[in-house]
């Protein structure tokens, strides 16, 4: 399948930071997802971005498709202990391929 | 509205045996999906049923079979576990046409020994 390398692998945050998290890809994609998992649950779909360039946010996320098409951000703005989690970014050519995921965890 | 439902979630087996995991889902979906996840590496596709009556192979579908009960019910069945069937296994759905808007199960977690 797509090489998807997601980065970082694992971050902590604190209340009220911003953190930011990509995902970049060794072939052009038509569309990047972005999900959350929970502890225990499956992927819940977050973001959806087709066109290179899009910018969209749901709430506190802000998600970007890359220009070259090869990469995308997801930044997470004011982040409150509900975030933890782990968030995987996914991209489609003729198939969907899901990055290894970021884990994010709360810092003590 | 229980959206996409898992059994078991928890399964421990022996190498050899074989087991099935069923998958539902009541949202009218056409579209439905196996996964494995395995540490590090992101979600992969097992099998796939664009419809009713249809199933096809994804990206890793050795060691597996599939079986699209109706349009409601996706199992996957695992004939003789392997130690490297060891994974966390996701059933998802989706409308037709919008299959990037996946809808996940909680999983079940697999072990073989």
């Amino acid at each position: 399948g797509q090489q998807l390398n997601q980065s970082p692998q694992s971050m902590f945050i604190q209340e009220g930071e911003d953190v930011s998290m990509n995902c970049t890809s060794s072939s052009i994609f038509n569309t990047w997802l972005w999900y959350k998992q929970d502890p225990g649950e499956g992927p819940v779909l977050l973001i959806a971005l087709y066109k290179a360039g899009e910018l969209t946010s749901n709430g506190r996320l802000t998600a970007q498709f890359g220009i070259t098409r090869k990469d995308s951000f997801l930044n997470i703005s004011a982040s409150i202990p509900s975030d933890v989690g782990i968030y995987f970014c996914a991209g489609r050519d003729y198939k969907l391929s899901f990055g290894a995921g970021t884990t994010v965890t709360v810092r003590a | 509205n229980a959206g996409v439902t898992q059994t078991p979630k928890f399964q421990v087996l022996k190498t050899g045996q074989s087991m099935t995991l069923q998958c539902a889902q009541d949202m009218n979906h056409n579209s439905m999906y196996w996964y494995r996840q395995d540490p590090g590496m992101g979600l992969r596709l097992i099998y796939y049923s664009a419809s009713e009556g249809t199933t096809d192979k994804g990206e890793v579908p050795n060691g597996y079979n599939v079986s699209r009960l109706n349009k409601r019910e996706f199992s996957l069945r695992l004939e003789s576990a392997a130690p490297s069937q060891t994974s966390v296994y996701f059933c998802a759905s989706s409308e037709a046409g919008k299959t990037d808007t996946q809808y996940f199960g909680p999983g079940t977690r697999l072990t073989v020994l």
